[in-house]
């Protein structure tokens, strides 16, 4: 079965500072991994997605990840942290749902970023 | 751009009560998604569809039931409610083909409290 872990359900950084959030995936196939973030009362938007091409994807608002396949890894990162980067990021993997054969997302726990001005 | 809408985003019901959660999307998308979401517990599946009329139970189905009678419209029902269905619910569709293939899109959630 697949799942991901996310290391840290809080995040705080400087505005400006590096932003690093992690993700680890366990999974019996090739992975299709993804970030997702939620803005306070909102539903979830895609930032990126991983479906085995190129190992580092570029995503939306300056966010990228890298898959790394020897840590088993799919960590987010961000050059410099925004004020308007305060919000709840999910990592997620697609799995395959034995019963319907068809496939899911399975997400992890989240990590809530704190942006400090 | 893909449209899921959820037709309240707030809801207050008593103890009991039927409860009709109603999703649309605009994308002719095969698939279609019901999660709650609760602090620390990030998102659990409760039921999806994978065509219209049919449904499949995900990870926590106990309490509800769902309806997709037509492919854009997927209905989460909760028979009687009870206070620990308390909770955000997010609908989400997804495709089988093109370059989107398997991302989920997802409806602005409904905030239900049941009292």
């Amino acid at each position: 079965a697949q799942s991901v872990t996310q290391l840290g359900s809080h995040v705080s950084v400087s505005e400006g500072a590096l932003v690093l959030l992690r993700c680890n995936y366990s999974s019996s196939v090739p992975p299709y991994l993804f970030w997702y973030v939620q803005y306070p009362n909102q539903g979830l938007q895609l930032l990126l997605k991983y479906t085995s091409a190129a190992t580092l994807v570029k995503g939306i608002n300056g966010f990228e990840a890298e898959f790394k396949k020897s840590e088993t890894s799919f960590h987010l990162t961000k050059p410099s942290a925004h004020m308007s980067d305060a919000a709840e990021y999910f990592c997620a993997v697609r799995t395959l749902y034995s019963g319907a054969g068809s496939y899911q997302l399975t997400f992890g726990k989240g990590t809530k970023l704190s942006v400090i001005p | 751009d893909v449209k899921v809408t959820q037709s309240s985003r707030y809801l207050v019901k008593r103890t009991g009560e039927k409860v009709f959660l109603e999703c649309v999307q605009d994308m002719d998308h095969e698939n279609m998604f019901w999660y709650r979401q609760d602090p620390g517990l990030g998102l659990r599946l409760i039921y999806f569809s994978y065509d219209v009329k049919m449904k499949e139970k995900g990870d926590i189905p106990e309490g509800y039931s769902v309806s997709r009678e037509k492919k854009e419209r997927f209905s989460l029902i909760l028979e009687s409610a009870s206070t620990n269905q308390t909770s955000m619910y997010l609908c989400a569709s997804s495709s089988n083909h093109g370059h989107s293939i398997d991302t989920q899109y997802f409806g602005p959630g409904t905030r239900l409290t049941v009292l």
